[in-house]
């Protein structure tokens, strides 16, 4: 089985700052993994599908990047909204998640 | 733009069983499939099996394997969950999720990413 290892776990910023959250994979997984948003009281939303494909309707300012072992998410802008809990995916696993609170 | 819509909570017994659907409304799921995934209180997301109707293909973690039962009913776009032998470990949000299919050669390969997903049901596991 393919391991996922996100981190960091949890992270404070500020309204308008720049976060980067980082998945490692034990195998080369190519391109196939995604990022997801979950706030809490609903549904976790995709974000990013194929390491950096914009899922439609999804603000500009949430980039992925990456590919074989290591990805990236970032938020350019940290905005109100944004404060939630991240999630990489790759087929059936899902790395630890990352909680993204307010400084 | 698919929708999904989940049944109401569930509170259950240790040991009983709780049937969870999940009507898909704005598409189908045919030749895409329907997962399901969960998350525990403070724990984060699960992925426990998946169903891929047009393949007629269902999977299950190995976790779950022999305890969860997932079903489509492809007549009223309805995806089911089954989770027998309930235990307080179970109490969790359980999601189902459009799980997107590629296809070659007529071979499905799944769980690409999931999206869109259901609002959630509770489903709490207490004596």
């Amino acid at each position: 089985d393919i391991q996922m290892t996100q981190s960091p776990s949890s992270l404070s910023a500020s309204v308008g700052d720049t976060v980067t959250i980082t998945c490692r994979t034990s195998q080369n997984i190519s391109s196939y993994l995604n990022w997801y948003q979950h706030i809490p009281g609903k549904a976790p939303k995709l974000l990013i599908y194929a390491a950096s494909g914009l899922q439609s309707g999804v603000p500009s300012r949430f980039r992925g990047s990456g590919s074989a072992t290591q990805f990236t998410l970032t938020i350019l802008g940290l905005q109100p909204e944004d404060f939630a809990t991240y999630y990489c995916q790759q087929r059936t696993t899902f790395g630890q998640g990352t909680k993204v609170d307010i400084k | 733009q698919v929708q999904l819509a989940q049944s109401g909570a569930e509170v259950k017994k240790p040991g009983s069983s709780v049937k969870v659907s999940c009507e898909a409304s704005g598409g189908t799921f045919r030749s895409s499939g329907i997962s399901w995934v969960r998350q525990a209180p403070g724990e984060g997301l699960e992925w426990m099996g998946g169903i891929i109707p047009m393949s007629d293909t269902v999977s299950y973690a190995q976790k779950f394997e022999g305890r969860v039962t997932i079903t489509a009913d492809e007549a009223t776009g309805t995806a089911y969950m089954e989770v027998g032998s309930l235990r307080s470990e179970d109490t969790a949000m359980y999601f189902c999720v459009r799980d997107r299919v590629l296809w070659f050669g007529g071979s499905p390969q799944p769980h690409q990413w999931f999206d869109p997903w259901g609002p959630g049901t509770l489903v709490t596991v207490s004596s």
